[in-house]
């Protein structure tokens, strides 16, 4: 089954700088890459998304890459803000398997 | 509320005792998903019900564990003969499409005691 390995497990950035938070996935046909936060004692909530068929997609300040070659994807967050401190969650699924795959976990902490 | 909403959202409960959560899911959305997420560690999946039917498991899922989505909108997750290991957060989630973004609810935090 697909594995999915998140890095770091945990950042500290200055308020202003950029977060880098990478994924890899094991299964070559995944095809849907979604990046969820989680504040404390709060709901996962999906920030933003990625399909296979698109290498790059971007919302405001954050954006995911995607690399199907290498099997990696990633999560820029730019000019960092102190509301953005939470955990965030990588994950992987394809179409006909319903049992979406999450990354362990990155704990992202901006200071201001 | 157009949200997913679990309850209870903590439940405390003794070794051996069973419990029941419930998830009433986005009305729209067909897709119905559990998962258990401990602390530091990401979701992971449990089961899932495209309407009324279950059609996937974990191997997670014991056979302490059951689910049912009877009429194809909530859906409950009970735990028989509760153990400390079960204490975890339970989660539920909805999506519309398959794969798709998940809508989580806000989770039922179980301590076993």
């Amino acid at each position: 089954g697909e594995n999915v390995e998140q890095h770091p497990s945990t950042l500290s950035v200055q308020e202003g700088d950029s977060a880098v938070i990478k994924c890899t996935y094991s299964d070559s046909a995944s095809n849907y890459f979604p990046w969820y936060k989680q504040e404390l004692g709060k709901r996962p909530q999906l920030i933003i998304d990625i399909r296979s068929n698109v290498g790059e997609k971007k919302d405001q300040r954050i954006a995911v890459t995607l690399n199907k070659t290498a099997k990696h994807f990633s999560l820029h967050i730019t000019e960092t803000q102190p509301e953005d401190s939470a955990v965030y969650f990588c994950a992987a699924s394809k179409r006909g398997n319903n049992d979406m795959r999450f990354g362990a976990g990155t704990r992202l902490t901006v200071k201001p | 509320d157009t949200g997913v909403s679990q309850d209870p959202r903590h439940k405390i409960t003794k070794r051996g005792q069973n419990v029941t959560f419930r998830c009433d899911p986005i009305s729209e959305h067909n897709r119905l998903y559990w998962y258990r997420q401990t602390l530091g560690q990401g979701p992971e999946f449990l089961t899932y019900f495209q309407n009324e039917a279950q059609l996937e498991k974990s191997r997670l899922l014991s056979d302490r564990f059951s689910a049912e989505r009877p009429k194809g909108s909530f859906s409950t997750l009970e735990i028989q003969r509760t153990e400390q290991g079960d204490s975890a957060m339970y989660l539920c989630a909805s999506s519309l499409d398959s794969p798709g973004g998940y809508t989580f609810g806000s989770g039922t935090r179980l301590t076993v005691v």
